[in-house]
């Protein structure tokens, strides 16, 4: 089945300590989100990938860095990982531009990377 | 600037009960809406969406929508729930005439008692 896939699923790291998160995809689709959750809120965008742009969002702190290699992948990297950035990661993944609104506006999220740090 | 909101953060029901879950939207252009459920520790599973068409929208699970656009509302209904409906409801929009980026609303815990 076609899906999205994080990895790991649970990610400990220590304060200060840079960690990767990674995001793969076998659906072929062009847009990738990284989302943080954290507890009891509603997940917030990071940024996304449209092919190879990237765009960040405005209140995106700098210690969040992405990289998208090719199109099924995407890291996400925090260079300094604080106690309040413990939470859980979600990667999404979408079409864009293909000009039919039923394939171009749907979200399909992975299963998360819950993220403490000690 | 656009916006949703969960007019309810939890909702306590007993199964085989009927359950509504509301979320209003806030915004100058025309939407997309979405529900997403998700369990413990996952990912977000879309429920259902409305694009455009009908505005009575029915999802998995056995769950239904309504987009009332001149009430801005796109209430989440089930007529009879179990207790594997348990879970975090989210209501998100996105907006045409760009990328789909979605808004999402705080968040709706649903919790169905025996």
């Amino acid at each position: 089945d076609a899906m999205v896939i994080q990895n790991p699923r649970y990610q400990v790291t220590q304060f200060g300590k840079p960690v990767t998160l990674s995001c793969s995809q076998t659906l072929n689709h062009n847009v990738m989100y990284w989302y943080q959750q954290k507890s009891s809120q509603a997940p917030k965008l990071l940024f996304h990938y449209y092919d190879k742009d990237f765009n960040n969002e405005a209140d995106t702190p700098d210690n969040f860095q992405s990289r998208r290699p090719n199109t099924s992948f995407c890291f996400l990297d925090i260079r300094s990982p604080g106690l309040g950035d413990a939470a859980m990661y979600l990667c999404a993944t979408s079409r864009a531009g293909t000009g039919e609104v039923e394939k171009d506006n749907e979200q399909f999220f992975g299963p998360g990377t819950r993220l403490t740090v000690l | 600037a656009q916006s949703v909101t969960q007019l309810d953060s939890q909702v306590p029901v007993f199964e085989e009960a009927p359950v509504e879950l509301r979320c209003n939207y806030s915004s100058s252009v025309s939407v997309y809406l979405f529900w997403y459920v998700q369990y413990p520790n996952q990912g977000l599973q879309l429920l259902l969406k409305y694009l455009s068409g009908s505005t009575l929208v029915k999802g998995i699970n056995g769950f239904e929508a309504e987009f009332n656009k001149s009430q801005t509302s796109f209430h989440l209904r089930k007529p009879s729930v179990h207790i594997s409906d348990t879970a975090e409801y989210f209501c998100a929009v996105s907006f045409s005439g760009g990328y789909n980026k979605l808004i999402f609303g705080a968040g709706t815990r649903l919790a169905v008692h025996p």
